[in-house]
């Protein structure tokens, strides 16, 4: 079946370091990718989404691009902020639902 | 406007209570979710409606009821939970289900079975 291989975290930075967050699935066809953040107490917030090969989606100075040939969804930033401190999610689009990866915890300190 | 509502944001229930929850959503999307989610857990898929029927039951026990009166109102109706049924409980909409169209999530109601 569908399924999300995220990095495992926690991940810990500083300020204005540069952040990869891996993401590789498997599905069959292409589904559409997404990244989703969860700040503390609350829900899901849709970061940035790609619907086909090549796409890149961007949000927020996070990048990610969808990569056909290595099956990878990998979200990156050029410079972090300690707002950018949360959980990330990978997901994609499966039959009717989304399939989600396990989330990487990023602290971000100053 | 892309926004979920839901309410309650907190809910604290004995385990013979029956309680419900509540969420709304004015986008004119057609697929509604439930999803539970645990502490330091990605959130789990409870139930799909599409068109106000529901589609999807990912083999959730029967002490959780979803109703989805209309297009924009989804319900979860909670009787005899366990200690283990505390988690957070979120609500999704989506233009469709299946298919390329974002889901957008409420923030929660938190929900504590004592």
């Amino acid at each position: 079946g569908d399924s999300v291989t995220q990095m495992e975290g926690p991940v810990t930075l500083s300020e204005e370091a540069f952040l990869t967050i891996n993401c590789t699935y498997t599905a069959t066809g292409y589904p559409s990718l997404f990244w989703y953040v969860q700040y503390p107490g609350e829900g899901l917030q849709l970061l940035l989404k790609a619907t086909k090969a090549d796409d890149k989606g961007s949000n927020k100075g996070f990048e990610a691009t969808y990569r056909k040939e290595t099956t990878s969804f990998h979200l990156e930033k050029g410079s972090v902020q300690v707002s950018d401190s949360a959980v990330y999610f990978c997901a994609l689009e499966g039959a009717q639902k989304l399939v989600f990866g396990q989330g990487t915890r990023l602290t971000i300190n100053p | 406007d892309t926004e979920v509502t839901q309410t309650p944001k907190h809910l604290v229930m004995g385990m013979t209570n029956k309680k419900s929850l509540k969420c709304e959503q004015h986008m004119g999307h057609r697929a509604m979710y439930w999803y539970k989610q645990k502490a330091k857990k990605p959130p789990e898929l409870m139930f799909v409606y599409s068109y106000e029927k529901l589609s999807i039951n990912e083999s959730v026990p029967s002490r959780f009821s979803p109703e989805c009166p209309n297009s924009s109102l989804l319900n979860l109706h909670l009787h005899a939970l366990q200690p283990e049924d505390s988690a957070l409980y979120l609500c999704a909409s989506s233009l469709r289900a299946g298919g390329p169209d974002t889901q957008y999530f409420g923030p929660g109601t938190r929900l504590t079975v004592l």
